[in-house]
């Protein structure tokens, strides 16, 4: 019942290339930049990419982000174990008075 | 480096109100939007709303907060700048308002390149039980 749309699973090998897909409509992503946040278990969610494709210091170059239309993506390439978490999008919505909406997340399990 | 740290009671009874305290370890907090964000237990995250700081008085009250409209009409936040904190209460709970509540600070614009939730507490379970 997420605003955003995120596939509930994904998974990969070490040293493989991972996507996560989120999708919206024009009154979010279609109109708006997204962000991705990477959450462990029992902690709180950490800011991983802002504005459909830029890294806060601190995060490695494997991870990217990109939009298209009322879609976005994150790729995780070179895979390491440590990148098993869930992985969130989020946009403002115009819709209303406007508001912030969030995928319902991706688990990233490392195989 | 900004450290947050989310205050406040674990259970709170249904119909009750729900009161929660954010204290920010920053030099000012003007300039900035203040927000909660709440995530259901297993579930993904929901943004609760915000409140701008403008820096003129030690109490930001009204004319700069935005609200989820799902919980708009039971909801306020506050920013005391004089004590480094700000505040949440939701009103008339349920079981549905069990989840961990995250405070956070949004960057908006200007020098932050940008729309996000940059800096976040670690969360504190708010169980909603009689």
């Amino acid at each position: 019942q997420s605003v955003l749309t995120q596939p509930p699973s994904a998974s990969g090998t070490p040293g493989q290339r991972v996507t996560i897909s989120c999708s919206g409509s024009s009154s979010n992503i279609g109109s708006n930049s997204v962000n991705w946040y990477q959450q462990f278990p029992g902690t709180a969610p950490k800011l991983l990419i802002y504005t459909n494709n830029q890294r806060p210091s601190g995060v490695p170059d494997r991870f990217s982000g990109s939009k298209s239309g009322t879609s976005a993506s994150l790729a995780i390439s070179g895979l390491q174990s440590e990148d098993e978490a869930d992985y969130y999008c989020a946009a403002w919505d115009d819709s209303l008075n406007g508001l912030w909406v969030f995928g319902g997340g991706t688990r990233l399990t490392v195989l | 480096q900004v450290q947050l740290q989310e205050s406040g009671p674990g259970v709170v009874k249904p119909s009750e109100t729900l009161s929660l305290t954010c204290s920010v370890s920053v030099g000012s907090m003007s300039g900035y939007y203040w927000s909660w964000i709440r995530q259901p237990p297993g579930k993904g995250l929901e943004w609760i709303g915000y409140m701008f700081h403008r820096g003129s008085t030690s109490m930001s009250y009204s004319g700069s907060t935005n609200y989820n409209p799902s919980l708009k009409s039971r909801v306020f936040i506050s920013v005391d700048s004089s004590k480094s904190q700000f505040s949440l209460t939701l009103r008339s709970v349920t079981a549905a308002d069990t989840a961990v509540y995250y405070c956070a600070r949004y960057c908006s614009g200007g020098t932050c390149y940008g729309y996000y939730f940059d800096y976040w507490g670690q969360g504190t379970l708010v169980t909603v039980s009689s």
